[in-house]
């Protein structure tokens, strides 16, 4: 099974609807991201979370929310999702202990349709 | 202005030869980080390799290593011997560790679409 799992993983839905991405982790690592990946733009932060009570916005945050509902589980929430909205959203993991390269480790993407 | 900067959209690489993959970065911090991932066709994110601004030695992790040059602000990632698997988006990423509310988040390139051909 995948450390970093997120769902749906392919979602097609409508201009309007309100949309969630789920994320949940079972590496134990306290910080939890989402990132947004469109063509020619490379990946680009949307939240970020350090703890269960610590949420940041990142580079592009309009037009989402997230909740970081346990350590291990950070969804991400499009209130009326927008054609432009239409991506490959990634849930991400890292852990910072003194010695580690706080590299990020990776759902399989979520590839989400605004019709 | 872009922190990451990838100049080279897409490249060729005739199987079983190097290639070097370009990435220059922009900080202020002394401390930093930089990584490269690998996005195949099926769309996971693949950690590859990682440098960290005081190290002295250019990281190597088997056929893959990076190419520091600290004055000029570069991490080359260079692939020997390339294979047919190889084929892939690459991603250089760069870590700012002391840079306040935005420290500890990867910021990424736009990415290069490396095609290895047989």
């Amino acid at each position: 099974d995948a450390d970093v799992t997120q769902t749906p993983r392919n979602r097609i839905t409508k201009t309007g609807k309100r949309i969630m991405l789920e994320c949940s982790q079972t590496k134990g690592h306290d910080r939890m991201y989402w990132y947004r990946q469109d063509p020619g733009l490379g990946l680009r932060l949307i939240y970020y979370s350090f703890d269960v009570k610590d949420i940041n916005k990142g580079e592009i945050s309009d037009g989402y929310s997230v909740s970081r509902q346990a350590q291990a589980k950070f969804s991400l929430s499009l209130e009326s999702a927008i054609p432009n909205q239409t991506a490959l959203y990634f849930c991400a993991t890292s852990d910072l202990l003194q010695g580690k390269t706080g590299e990020l480790f990776f759902g399989e993407g979520s590839r989400l349709t605004v019709l | 202005a872009q922190k990451i900067t990838q100049t080279q959209p897409g490249m060729f690489v005739q199987e079983k030869e190097a290639v070097t993959l370009d990435c220059t970065y922009d900080t202020s911090d002394q401390s930093y980080g930089l990584f490269w991932y690998k996005q195949p066709s099926s769309g996971e994110m693949i950690f590859l390799i990682y440098q960290g601004s005081y190290d002295e030695q250019n990281a190597t992790e088997g056929r893959y290593s990076l190419n520091f040059q600290k004055a000029r602000k570069s991490a080359n990632l260079v692939i020997s011997a390339s294979q047919l698997g190889d084929s892939a988006m690459y991603f250089c990423a760069m870590r700012e560790i002391y840079s306040g509310a935005g420290s500890y988040q990867l910021t990424f390139g736009k990415g290069t679409k490396l095609s290895v051909i047989p």
